[in-house]
């Protein structure tokens, strides 16, 4: 089955790690998309990328980092700069260019303690 | 800069009353315009979309949504909810050509059965 699978579900680190999420998609999808999604702020865009090897910053993209190697992976790191990390993150992806809505992972609760 | 207001934060409703979310976005060219539906505990998943053509559009479990391109919006109507509408509803936009997907904060619908 196609799909995007985010791993791990939850996720627990101590203050001052940084940490990675994985995001996978087998939709041979262009663009991918992180979002954080705290309750009362909807999902806000975290960085978001429509071709391998080049990405673009979101609205809230300070203490995170990504990267695009590869198509079908777009991990995300939560850095130790991050002022408040724990959330709930989100990723999407989505065909380029392309008249069509965008797909989404089951979602990454991360807590920072 | 792209951007989407939900002015309903919170609404909660009857069954078989009428509803009617709201959504205004921002941006200076042609749109791509979504609405997501997040049911407790599930994946977020679309509802509907326009992208061309009728402004209004028909999508899943009975909802539809008009695209006024005067008012910059894109309202979210159904004429008699369900208990089983109770959910997080999100609206969401996308520049034409610039793949960035921006949602609003979402709106908290409750039905009363």
């Amino acid at each position: 089955d196609g799909g995007i699978t985010q791993s791990p579900k939850y996720l627990f680190r101590k203050e001052g790690q940084n940490v990675t999420l994985s995001c996978e998609q087998n939709l041979n999808h262009d663009a991918m998309y992180w979002y954080r999604q705290d309750p009362g702020q909807g999902l806000r865009l975290i960085y978001y990328s429509q071709i391998v090897n080049d990405f673009q910053k979101g609205d809230i993209a300070e203490g995170y980092s990504v990267s695009r190697e590869k198509k079908e992976s777009f991990p995300l790191t939560v850095t130790s700069a991050q002022k408040n990390p724990t959330a709930f993150y989100l990723c999407a992806s989505t065909i380029q260019g392309g008249n069509t809505e965008a797909f989404f992972g089951q979602g990454t609760r991360l807590t920072v303690v | 800069a792209q951007s989407v207001s939900q002015h309903n934060h919170h609404v909660i409703l009857s069954e078989a009353a009428s509803l009617e979310l709201g959504c205004n976005y921002s941006y200076g060219g042609t749109v791509n315009l979504f609405w997501y539906v997040q049911y407790p505990g599930q994946h977020l998943q679309l509802l509907l979309k326009y992208f061309s053509g009728d402004p209004l559009v028909k999508g899943i479990k009975g909802f539809e949504a008009e695209f006024i391109k005067s008012k910059f919006s894109f309202n979210l109507r159904k004429p008699s909810v369900q208990w089983s509408d109770t959910a997080e509803y999100f609206c969401a936009v996308m520049g034409f050509g610039n793949e960035k997907l921006t949602f609003g904060t979402g709106t908290r619908l409750t039905i009363i059965p």
